[in-house]
């Protein structure tokens, strides 16, 4: 496998499940991200960890839980969430964070339903 | 803070055709870069091309291009001969240094027809 892969590519969960979206990157990178994407919003940036570390925390609730075990792994793991939490949740990857020239590369998306 | 706009929702561009994608940012810092990201219908975000602020040329990969004026602070993504598979959403973004995320604009739907 090569790039940043994903899984699972969908999700459907009820209010009270829970369960864990995991990312992967292939690419020796330090920085890894989760963002989300709702319909007919901007891309928002959810988490940020360099070097396993979390350096970025964008005002996330409690029921989106992130893990990254190591620089090549990253999960999202999710708890009671609610009917808006329904969007497409994309994991990236860059060499280093705070770096203005670094390319973030990213998976191909879960797209999650909560009903 | 950054800020990126894209004031274009949607685009259509006859197949063979060359299309702009336009994009302006507002940042303070003085290193900054810009990024191109084409996602199509499957949710991928794919990377086209990027452009630092000290580069002094415009940046191109293959059939893209982007067309850089720090003075008025545009960065537009030229796509050249336009192909059925171009038909996707278009997002520009920016990256500043210092832990500062990317962020992105609101993207242009480019619709390319036959």
């Amino acid at each position: 496998e090569t790039g940043v892969t994903q899984t699972p590519r969908h999700l459907v969960m009820g209010m009270t499940n829970k369960k864990s979206l995991k990312c992967e990157q292939h690419l020796g990178h330090n920085a890894m991200y989760w963002y989300k994407q709702s319909a007919k919003k901007p891309l928002e940036l959810m988490f940020v960890y360099s070097l396993e570390e979390r350096v970025e925390n964008n005002s996330v609730p409690s029921r989106f839980s992130p893990e990254c075990p190591n620089s090549s792994h990253l999960f999202l793991h999710l708890h009671t969430l609610q009917p808006e939490d329904s969007a497409l949740y994309l994991c990236a990857s860059s060499q280093d964070s705070g770096v203005s020239s670094d390319t973030q590369y990213f998976g191909p998306g879960t797209r999650l339903t909560v009903l | 803070a950054q800020k990126i706009t894209q004031t274009q929702p949607g685009m259509f561009v006859q197949e063979k055709e060359a299309v702009t994608l336009d994009c302006t940012y507002d940042t303070s810092d003085p290193s900054y870069g810009l990024f191109w990201y084409k996602q199509p219908s499957s949710g991928e975000m794919i990377f086209l091309i990027y452009q630092g602020s000290y580069d002094q040329q415009n940046a191109t990969e293959g059939r893209y291009s982007l067309n850089f004026q720090k003075a008025r602070k545009s960065a537009n993504l030229v796509i050249s001969a336009s192909q059925l598979g171009d038909s996707a959403m278009y997002f520009c973004a920016n990256g500043a240094s210092g832990n500062t995320p990317l962020v992105f604009g609101k993207g242009t739907r480019l619709s390319v027809i036959a």
